[in-house]
């Protein structure tokens, strides 16, 4: 089985700021990779997804993330965050292949102050 | 092309009632997914389901929970008996059903247990 490990629950950083959100994963098997964004009392956002092909994904609102295998890790990166990109960002995996449920981590709080 | 749809938004009950959530997957979706958010937790798969089929439903509680997708009209996912450890919100997810699978998640239904 295959787990997700989000090793910040808490990520506060100033307006402007560049941003990291780190993800780790487990799988024996090959896997899928998304972060999605979940903003207050809302559903899940997709930001962006690793299927396959290169490394590094670009997602929506300036977001992207590099997936590497050998680290087991697909982390998330803004360069310069605004006060709106404040949210739970969630990363999540699932087996490829085929229509698979998907394993979530436990969530980065992101707060972007001024 | 509308996005994953549920209903109510918000559900409060009395221990002992019944909960039902319904959720309409995307236009031309016919995969959908449930997921059960604990107050500070991460998303926790409960059960996948096609047309008429449950496929996995390898986290749904044993007893008090069922789901379905009929043939015509929304998924349905039946709490019978709540207590108030079943309080969380319970998110609905759609896909195309093809090999690259990236799930398209409703607002959520958030139910509180009295």
């Amino acid at each position: 089985a295959q787990s997700v490990t989000q090793l910040d629950s808490q990520v506060p950083v100033f307006e402007e700021a560049p941003v990291e959100l780190r993800c780790n994963y487990s799988s024996s098997v090959s896997v899928y990779l998304f972060w999605y964004v979940q903003y207050p009392n809302q559903g899940l956002q997709l930001l962006l997804k690793y299927l396959s092909g290169s490394t590094l994904v670009k997602g929506i609102n300036g977001f992207e993330a590099e997936f590497n295998k050998s680290q087991t890790s697909f982390h998330l990166r803004k360069p310069s965050v605004h006060i709106s990109d404040t949210a739970e960002y969630f990363c999540a995996v699932t087996l490829s292949g085929s229509a698979r449920q998907l394993t979530f981590g436990s969530g980065t709080q992101l707060t972007v102050l001024p | 092309n509308a996005g994953v749809m549920q209903n109510p938004r918000h559900l409060v009950r009395r221990r002992g009632q019944e909960a039902r959530l319904r959720c309409s997957p995307m236009k031309g979706h016919s995969h959908v997914y449930w997921y059960r958010q604990l107050p500070e937790e991460g998303l926790k798969f409960m059960v996948y389901l096609q047309k008429e089929n449950i496929i996995d439903e390898s986290g749904m509680p044993k007893e008090r929970f069922s789901a379905e997708f009929p043939k015509e009209g929304p998924s349905i996912l039946r709490i019978q008996q709540v207590v108030r450890g079943d309080s969380a919100a319970y998110f609905c997810a759609s896909s195309p059903g093809t090999s690259q699978e990236t799930q398209y998640f409703g607002p959520g239904t958030r139910l509180l247990v009295l």
